[in-house]
């Protein structure tokens, strides 16, 4: 079975300073690899994926996660961050795209 | 491209009635749709996916009689939620796969905040 976990709860951050969400999983099949966004009250955005290729991939807003299949890991990383990134942020692995497997999430929030 | 809605966004309705909340594809053809439930500070947990044309497939420990799931169309699938207690209030969201892309994707809609009372 497939189980994702985000170590992070909770991740508190000042504004124009570096992130770090943190994304492990375990598979015994190679997965695929998703992180999806938040806001408050609202449904699940397509941050960034990984389904083959260059292990480094990135969002059209700043934000890049690296496969790395030794660590069976897959980090978010923003350099910068802004008050509009503060969100929820899920980590999801798929073998086939039906089974989405996500983890409980972190909350990310910039401070002023 | 690639955007799902769901209808209605918000729903307050009595224990015992039944609530009906749809989920559709607007600009593609979603072969399968998925329900997840996702309570206060918790991840998203699968309820069921439905394939056009069949009976939708439930994950354990959901009631099917509870939550019937129908799915008619290539762009709208349906989640009714029977006798509602206030223990099903929670947050529903759909999501849908473009069978068209043959991509591992799931596009998800904006959610639906379902209150019993």
């Amino acid at each position: 079975a497939q189980s994702v976990t985000q170590l992070d709860s909770q991740v508190p951050v000042f504004e124009e300073a570096p992130v770090e969400l943190r994304c492990n999983y375990s598979s015994s099949v190679s997965v695929y690899l998703f992180w999806y966004v938040q806001y408050p009250n609202q449904g699940l955005q397509l941050l960034l994926k990984y389904l083959s290729g260059s292990t480094l991939v990135e969002s059209i807003n700043g934000f890049e996660a690296e496969f790395n299949k030794s660590q069976t890991s897959f980090h978010l990383r923003k350099p910068s961050v802004h008050i509009s990134d503060t969100a929820e942020y899920f980590c999801a692995v798929t073998i086939t795209g039906n089974q989405f497997y996500f983890g409980t999430g972190t909350s990310l929030t910039v401070i002023p | 491209g690639a955007v799902v809605s769901q209808h209605p966004s918000r729903v307050i309705c009595k224990s015992g009635t039944s609530v009906k909340i749809e989920c559709r594809s607007l600009d593609f053809q979603a072969t399968t749709m998925f329900w997840y439930r996702q309570f206060p500070k918790q991840s998203l947990m699968l309820m069921a996916t439905s394939n056009e044309g069949s009976k939708a497939t439930y994950e354990q420990g959901v009631e099917k009689d509870k939550f019937l799931i129908n799915h008619a169309s290539l762009t709208l699938s349906t989640l009714t939620v029977t006798s509602a207690h206030p223990e099903d209030s929670s947050f529903y969201i759909c999501s849908a796969r473009n069978g068209d892309q043959g991509t591992y994707e799931q596009y998800f809609g904006p959610g639906t905040r379902l209150t019993v009372t």
